[in-house]
């Protein structure tokens, strides 16, 4: 068990609407990232937060956003749903940016239909 | 753009065997990861490789890094089926907005 806590396990929703998925990190970690893997595209970087603020963005969706709250945990936010977001999102956290090891909670899985 | 080539995609190998994974990346650093993955699950730390010339072994898995040529093996002694899963190596090129671009994936399949 990473420690990092990802709710909910599955999601199934229809095309034009809104989830939020949500993260809580490991006890003491302050960077939360967010990675959509699929079969065609792999593991893509969505986003990453740190102590609260915005730190990096990778391939995301203008569709999609994110924020990390005081207590530090996550949501993503993922609006106007398309089949193609049909993906595992996971979330991952670490101590510090750099050197540490990402910890990778189970993931969401989400399926658009 | 950081880009982060695995090869092979698929391996497939007797229990008992050796083999090598090979993680190719195209921009300087000197941080890389490996992590493992099984079908439907999380992904799971397996090797922190901060320096060139950095070795870590742990049971039959061994990886290297060297940064110069831009490249980190995974390599496997002696096979065993538990070892099926997929394996990727992840790249960070560091800076205040650090983050992680992952490879292929190499889908191991170890058969009895």
């Amino acid at each position: 068990d990473s420690g990092v806590t990802q709710t909910p396990k599955h999601l199934i929703t229809a095309t034009g609407q809104r989830v939020t998925l949500r993260c809580s990190p490991r006890s003491g970690d302050l960077s939360v990232y967010w990675y959509q893997q699929s079969l065609d595209q792999g593991l893509q970087f969505l986003i990453q937060y740190y102590n609260g603020e915005e730190r990096a963005k990778g391939n995301i969706l203008e569709r999609f956003s994110a924020q990390q709250f005081p207590d530090l945990h996550s949501e993503l936010n993922l609006s106007s749903l398309e089949l193609g977001d049909s993906a595992l999102y996971f979330c991952a956290s670490s101590l510090r940016q750099g050197s540490s090891p990402l910890h990778f909670g189970n993931g969401t899985r989400l399926t658009v239909t | 753009e950081l880009k982060v080539e695995q090869n092979p995609l698929f391996l497939s190998m007797q229990e008992g065997k050796n083999y090598t994974i090979y993680c190719n990346y195209s921009t300087t650093s000197d941080r890389l990861y490996w992590y493992r993955q099984d079908p439907g699950k999380s992904l799971e730390s397996l090797f922190v490789l901060l320096s060139n010339g950095a070795v870590k072994q742990e049971g039959r898995l061994m990886a290297s890094l060297d940064t110069k040529a831009r490249l980190s093996t995974l390599h496997i002694t002696a096979a065993v089926h538990d070892l099926s899963a997929t394996y990727f190596c992840a790249v960070d090129i560091g800076g205040t907005a650090s983050k992680l671009t992952f490879g292929t994936g190499t889908r191991l399949q170890v058969t009895l």
